[in-house]
Protein backbone atom coordinates (compact mmCIF):
# COMPACT_ATOMS: atom_id res chain seq x y z
CA UNK A 1 0.00 0.00 0.00
CA UNK A 2 0.92 3.79 -0.45
CA UNK A 3 -0.27 6.63 1.30
CA UNK A 4 -3.43 6.32 3.38
CA UNK A 5 -6.16 3.51 3.43
CA UNK A 6 -9.42 4.26 5.28
CA UNK A 7 -12.13 1.20 5.36
CA UNK A 8 -14.83 0.75 4.56
CA UNK A 9 -15.58 2.56 1.54
CA UNK A 10 -19.35 3.54 2.83
CA UNK A 11 -21.53 1.73 5.72
CA UNK A 12 -24.84 1.75 6.38
CA UNK A 13 -25.22 0.87 10.28
CA UNK A 14 -29.13 0.48 12.14
CA UNK A 15 -28.80 3.27 15.18
CA UNK A 16 -27.80 2.03 18.44
CA UNK A 17 -24.61 -0.51 16.97
CA UNK A 18 -21.00 0.05 17.49
CA UNK A 19 -18.72 0.46 14.44
CA UNK A 20 -15.35 1.22 14.08
CA UNK A 21 -13.76 2.77 11.18
CA UNK A 22 -10.11 1.97 10.15
CA UNK A 23 -7.10 4.06 8.60
CA UNK A 24 -3.90 2.76 8.07
CA UNK A 25 -0.85 5.07 6.31
CA UNK A 26 2.83 3.84 5.29
CA UNK A 27 4.16 6.59 5.56
CA UNK A 28 5.71 6.98 8.92
CA UNK A 29 3.59 10.55 9.45
CA UNK A 30 3.87 11.16 12.95
CA UNK A 31 0.52 12.41 13.33
CA UNK A 32 -2.90 11.73 12.21
CA UNK A 33 -6.39 13.01 12.21
CA UNK A 34 -10.36 12.14 11.82
CA UNK A 35 -12.43 14.62 10.25
CA UNK A 36 -16.05 14.53 9.96
CA UNK A 37 -17.13 16.69 5.99
CA UNK A 38 -21.10 17.35 6.03
CA UNK A 39 -22.78 19.38 3.28
CA UNK A 40 -21.94 23.27 3.73
CA UNK A 41 -19.87 22.63 6.37
CA UNK A 42 -15.59 23.01 6.49
CA UNK A 43 -14.13 19.95 7.46
CA UNK A 44 -14.16 19.49 11.55
CA UNK A 45 -12.13 17.90 13.33
CA UNK A 46 -13.21 14.25 15.96
CA UNK A 47 -10.25 13.13 17.28
CA UNK A 48 -5.81 13.65 16.34
CA UNK A 49 -2.83 11.97 17.44
CA UNK A 50 0.67 13.99 17.54
CA UNK A 51 2.39 10.51 17.72
CA UNK A 52 2.13 6.90 18.44
CA UNK A 53 0.38 6.64 22.40
CA UNK A 54 -1.14 10.39 22.00
CA UNK A 55 -4.60 11.27 21.44
CA UNK A 56 -6.44 14.50 21.73
CA UNK A 57 -10.31 16.09 21.66
CA UNK A 58 -10.86 17.89 18.05
CA UNK A 59 -13.69 20.58 17.45
CA UNK A 60 -16.47 17.40 17.84
CA UNK A 61 -15.48 14.45 20.05
CA UNK A 62 -18.83 13.35 21.48
CA UNK A 63 -19.86 10.06 20.71
CA UNK A 64 -16.16 9.47 19.04
CA UNK A 65 -12.72 7.25 20.88
CA UNK A 66 -9.92 6.76 18.99
CA UNK A 67 -6.82 5.00 19.78
CA UNK A 68 -3.12 5.43 18.33
CA UNK A 69 -1.49 2.20 19.72
CA UNK A 70 1.50 2.11 16.68
CA UNK A 71 2.56 4.73 14.24
CA UNK A 72 0.62 3.24 11.36
CA UNK A 73 -3.06 2.89 12.54
CA UNK A 74 -5.80 5.53 13.45
CA UNK A 75 -9.05 3.71 14.08
CA UNK A 76 -12.08 5.08 15.21
CA UNK A 77 -14.88 4.00 16.96
CA UNK A 78 -18.52 5.15 17.27
CA UNK A 79 -19.34 3.67 20.48
CA UNK A 80 -23.37 3.54 19.37
CA UNK A 81 -24.22 5.18 16.20
CA UNK A 82 -26.75 7.96 15.75
CA UNK A 83 -28.09 9.39 12.46
CA UNK A 84 -26.32 12.58 13.13
CA UNK A 85 -23.54 10.67 12.75
CA UNK A 86 -24.14 10.43 9.23
CA UNK A 87 -21.19 12.12 7.34
CA UNK A 88 -18.03 11.41 4.98
CA UNK A 89 -15.43 10.38 7.25
CA UNK A 90 -11.39 11.33 6.61
CA UNK A 91 -8.52 9.93 8.14
CA UNK A 92 -5.37 12.16 7.24
CA UNK A 93 -1.99 12.19 8.50
CA UNK A 94 1.27 14.14 8.62
CA UNK A 95 4.96 14.15 9.12
CA UNK A 96 4.74 16.29 12.21
CA UNK A 97 1.58 18.20 13.55
CA UNK A 98 2.27 21.34 12.41
CA UNK A 99 2.95 20.44 8.73
CA UNK A 100 0.62 19.34 5.13
CA UNK A 101 -2.06 16.74 5.90
CA UNK A 102 -2.69 14.20 3.39
CA UNK A 103 -6.24 13.03 3.51
CA UNK A 104 -7.50 9.02 2.98
CA UNK A 105 -10.01 8.29 0.40
CA UNK A 106 -12.64 8.60 3.12
CA UNK A 107 -15.32 6.59 4.55
CA UNK A 108 -19.30 7.06 3.91
CA UNK A 109 -21.59 6.27 6.44
CA UNK A 110 -25.21 6.50 6.89
CA UNK A 111 -26.95 5.66 10.26
CA UNK A 112 -30.62 4.68 10.25
CA UNK B 1 -15.20 31.49 17.52
CA UNK B 2 -12.93 31.07 14.69
CA UNK B 3 -14.39 30.96 11.17
CA UNK B 4 -13.21 30.53 7.69
CA UNK B 5 -15.01 32.81 4.92
CA UNK B 6 -14.99 31.95 1.13
CA UNK B 7 -17.49 32.26 -1.69
CA UNK B 8 -20.22 29.26 -1.72
CA UNK B 9 -19.71 28.76 -5.58
CA UNK B 10 -17.89 30.58 -8.48
CA UNK B 11 -18.63 30.19 -12.63
CA UNK B 12 -15.52 30.53 -15.00
CA UNK B 13 -14.99 29.56 -18.77
CA UNK B 14 -12.67 27.68 -20.45
CA UNK B 15 -9.04 29.55 -20.76
CA UNK B 16 -9.99 31.75 -17.81
CA UNK B 17 -8.90 33.40 -15.07
CA UNK B 18 -10.26 33.25 -11.74
CA UNK B 19 -9.79 34.18 -8.37
CA UNK B 20 -10.92 32.67 -5.24
CA UNK B 21 -10.73 34.75 -2.09
CA UNK B 22 -10.61 33.66 1.55
CA UNK B 23 -10.67 35.36 4.96
CA UNK B 24 -10.56 33.80 8.46
CA UNK B 25 -11.10 35.08 11.91
CA UNK B 26 -8.86 32.42 14.04
CA UNK B 27 -6.65 32.97 17.05
CA UNK B 28 -3.21 32.45 15.87
CA UNK B 29 -1.94 32.59 12.65
CA UNK B 30 0.84 29.58 11.28
CA UNK B 31 -0.53 28.95 7.90
CA UNK B 32 -2.83 29.29 5.00
CA UNK B 33 -3.25 26.39 2.80
CA UNK B 34 -5.17 25.29 -0.20
CA UNK B 35 -6.80 22.01 -1.33
CA UNK B 36 -8.50 20.65 -4.25
CA UNK B 37 -11.60 18.39 -3.98
CA UNK B 38 -13.17 16.46 -7.02
CA UNK B 39 -17.07 15.50 -5.78
CA UNK B 40 -16.66 12.07 -3.64
CA UNK B 41 -13.09 12.57 -3.52
CA UNK B 42 -10.51 13.61 -0.94
CA UNK B 43 -8.88 16.51 -0.29
CA UNK B 44 -5.80 16.92 -1.88
CA UNK B 45 -2.76 19.30 -0.88
CA UNK B 46 -2.50 22.88 -3.33
CA UNK B 47 -0.52 25.07 -1.83
CA UNK B 48 0.47 26.65 1.65
CA UNK B 49 1.45 30.35 2.45
CA UNK B 50 2.72 31.52 6.16
CA UNK B 51 4.62 34.17 4.98
CA UNK B 52 3.41 37.06 2.79
CA UNK B 53 4.15 36.56 -0.91
CA UNK B 54 3.38 34.30 -3.93
CA UNK B 55 3.92 30.08 -4.18
CA UNK B 56 3.72 29.27 -7.67
CA UNK B 57 2.66 25.92 -8.94
CA UNK B 58 1.96 25.45 -11.93
CA UNK B 59 -1.34 26.96 -13.09
CA UNK B 60 -2.20 27.92 -9.69
CA UNK B 61 -0.68 30.18 -7.98
CA UNK B 62 -1.44 31.02 -3.77
CA UNK B 63 -1.14 34.92 -2.50
CA UNK B 64 -0.67 36.11 1.07
CA UNK B 65 -0.77 39.49 2.56
CA UNK B 66 -1.68 39.69 6.06
CA UNK B 67 -0.87 43.31 6.61
CA UNK B 68 -2.75 44.50 3.39
CA UNK B 69 -5.73 41.40 4.12
CA UNK B 70 -5.16 39.97 0.78
CA UNK B 71 -5.50 35.96 0.78
CA UNK B 72 -6.76 34.00 -2.73
CA UNK B 73 -5.90 31.18 -5.21
CA UNK B 74 -5.38 32.39 -8.50
CA UNK B 75 -6.22 29.67 -11.32
CA UNK B 76 -5.04 30.20 -15.16
CA UNK B 77 -5.87 28.83 -18.17
CA UNK B 78 -8.21 27.15 -16.63
CA UNK B 79 -9.53 23.09 -17.76
CA UNK B 80 -12.89 21.28 -16.86
CA UNK B 81 -10.69 19.15 -15.14
CA UNK B 82 -10.43 22.01 -12.70
CA UNK B 83 -14.12 21.70 -11.90
CA UNK B 84 -14.34 20.85 -8.46
CA UNK B 85 -14.18 22.39 -4.81
CA UNK B 86 -11.39 24.91 -3.21
CA UNK B 87 -10.89 24.24 0.35
CA UNK B 88 -9.34 26.52 2.15
CA UNK B 89 -7.82 25.90 5.57
CA UNK B 90 -5.76 28.38 8.39
CA UNK B 91 -3.48 26.82 11.06
CA UNK B 92 -4.08 28.34 14.25
CA UNK B 93 -1.93 28.65 17.14
CA UNK B 94 -2.46 25.23 18.60
CA UNK B 95 -1.27 24.25 14.86
CA UNK B 96 -4.73 22.67 14.00
CA UNK B 97 -6.52 23.67 10.82
CA UNK B 98 -9.69 25.34 10.75
CA UNK B 99 -11.29 24.73 7.54
CA UNK B 100 -13.93 27.06 5.29
CA UNK B 101 -16.39 25.22 3.82
CA UNK B 102 -15.30 25.51 0.44
CA UNK B 103 -15.84 27.03 -3.13
CA UNK B 104 -17.65 25.32 -5.89
CA UNK B 105 -15.83 26.36 -8.99
CA UNK B 106 -18.19 25.42 -12.02
CA UNK B 107 -15.89 25.61 -15.49
CA UNK B 108 -17.98 26.52 -18.32
CA UNK B 109 -16.93 25.84 -22.02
Amino acid sequence: IAGITQAPTSQILAAGRRMTLRCTQDMRHNAMYWYRQDLGLGLRLIHYSNTAGTTGKGEVPDGYSVSRANTDDFPLTLASAVPSQTSVYFCASSPQHQETQYFGPGTRLLVL
Amino acid sequence: GQNIDQPTEMTATEGAIVQINCTYQTSGFNGLFWYQQHAGEAPTFLSYNVLDGLEEKGRFSSFLSRSKGYRYLLLKELQMKDSASYLCAVMDSNYQLIWGAGTKLIIKP
